[in-house]
């Protein structure tokens, strides 16, 4: 089956601690991307990857890193996680390159950071 | 300054009518508009698409316009079922980037 997975699905931390929240693609795609979604303002980009080792700022980027070592991962880290992270985070991925193409969103990953 | 607007939080519509959902954009380097339907616990699954080239496009019950002078689209469901009770989120695109909207409710009451 086609799939985005995210782990983990829920998390609760503390402000300063390191944490990784892993996404893995099966559908050999290209493109993938974070979001995080908040109440009143939708969906905001974090990082794309257009590809292997290219990665890129979305509109969010800050207190965020990606990396893009293999075609099927994009995990997101939090170096120093403060409480203005915490948030509803997808990870989504589209065949080549976001350009008008639909994108396949993991089921989310809920963070709170206390 | 929110790029794409969906100004009603919330809508509700008696089964079998139409539900019209609406958002506007800001920015006319947008070439790409879809909107995605999710449910709770779910992430936003691709409903329908729309190019900057066309001012129509159906799937099925589902029906997105596009008015690019105004910088508006909207979706239309007909007829409505319980089913498409879910969070509508419309998104605009150019080049590698997407921006969403905040999202709309839509209640399908049977």
């Amino acid at each position: 089956e086609a799939q985005v997975t995210q782990n983990p699905r829920y998390l609760i931390t503390v402000t300063g601690k390191k944490l990784t929240v892993t996404c893995s693609q099966n559908m050999n795609h290209e493109y993938m991307s974070w979001y995080r979604q908040d109440p009143g303002l939708g969906l905001r980009q974090i990082y794309y990857s257009m590809n292997v080792e290219v990665t890129d700022k979305g509109d969010v980027p800050e207190g965020y890193k990606v990396s893009r070592k293999e075609k099927r991962n994009f995990p997101l880290i939090l170096e120093s996680p403060s409480p203005n992270q915490t948030s509803l985070y997808f990870c989504a991925s589209s065949p080549k390159g976001a350009f008008n193409q639909p994108q396949h969103f993991g089921d989310g990953t809920r963070l709170s950071i206390l | 300054d929110q790029q794409v607007k969906q100004n009603s939080p919330s809508l509700s519509v008696q089964e079998g009518r139409i539900s019209i959902l609406n958002c506007d954009y800001t920015n006319s380097m947008f070439d790409y508009f879809l909107w995605y339907k999710k449910y709770p616990a779910e992430g936003p699954t691709f409903l329908i698409s729309i190019s900057s080239i066309k001012d129509k496009n159906e799937d099925g019950r589902f029906t997105v316009f596009l008015n690019k002078s105004a910088k508006h689209l909207s979706l239309h469901i007909v007829p409505s079922q319980p089913g498409d009770s879910a969070v509508y989120f419309c998104a605009a695109g150019y080049g590698q980037n997407f921006v969403f909207g905040p999202g709309t409710r839509l209640s399908v009451l049977p």
